[in-house]
């Protein structure tokens, strides 16, 4: 079984500009959710899908958004990048996001802002 | 407040010897779930372990067990017999009852020594 698929591993933009990151589940896992990683901040919850429905939002600006199709690949979207917003994103597949379904990360994208 | 927290920053363990992962969580759903995420210097995250709240066994996973101690609020990893690829940022993380979002604790890395 492939495992979950992101699209680019990296990124440069300059400021200003905006990104979008893909991201392609485990087949049969209806849950996507995301995730930003900084040395300074760690690991902080973006967003998760489920059946195309945001479903939980994370405390991040509303240049940060995502979207859910109809076969569950997901794609995240941030606008008018800031320098801060230079980080690993993680996107993560479960067959229904609740508790005993562990999430399966890809392998991130590391988006560099200059 | 900090949901999870991982006090080791980093350790450093003799190839073939076992060593303990510190984590404590503070929730006041009487329902979550645990989890331990192992991450190379490669960016993927990796699935290791889960301890659902109400599970009255300590979770085991070959080399990896999961000491659960509920009453303690301490869910910590034990690694036996350590190997060079084990070398890696180790997490923990909880997914609150109805919660969709994993929170994580800062991580701590572990460092093998032959």
């Amino acid at each position: 079984k492939a495992g979950v698929t992101q699209t680019p591993r990296y990124l440069i933009k300059t400021r200003g500009q905006q990104v979008t990151l893909s991201c392609s589940p485990i087949s049969g896992h209806r849950s996507v959710s995301w995730y930003q990683q900084t040395p300074g901040q760690g690991l902080q919850f973006l967003f998760e899908y489920f059946s195309e429905t945001q479903r939980n939002k994370g405390n991040f600006p509303g240049r940060f958004s995502g979207r859910q199709f109809s076969n569950s690949r997901s794609e995240m979207n941030v606008s008018t990048l800031e320098l801060g917003d230079s980080a690993l994103y993680l996107c993560a597949s479960s067959l229904d996001g609740q508790a005993p379904s562990p999430l399966h990360f890809g392998n991130g994208t590391r988006l560099t802002v200059t | 407040a900090q949901k999870i927290t991982q006090t080791q920053p980093g350790m450093f363990v003799q190839e073939k010897e076992a060593v303990t992962l510190d984590c404590t969580y503070d929730t006041s759903d009487p329902s979550y779930g645990l989890f331990w995420y192992k991450q190379p210097s490669s960016g993927e995250m990796i699935f290791l372990i889960y301890q659902g709240s109400y599970d009255q066994q300590n979770a085991t996973e070959g080399r990896y067990s999961l000491n659960f101690q509920k009453a303690r609020k301490s869910a910590n990893l034990v690694i036996s017999a350590s190997q060079l690829g084990d070398s890696a940022m180790y997490f923990c993380a909880m997914r609150e009852g109805g919660d969709y979002k994993l929170s994580f604790g800062a991580g701590t890395t572990v460092t093998v020594r032959a």
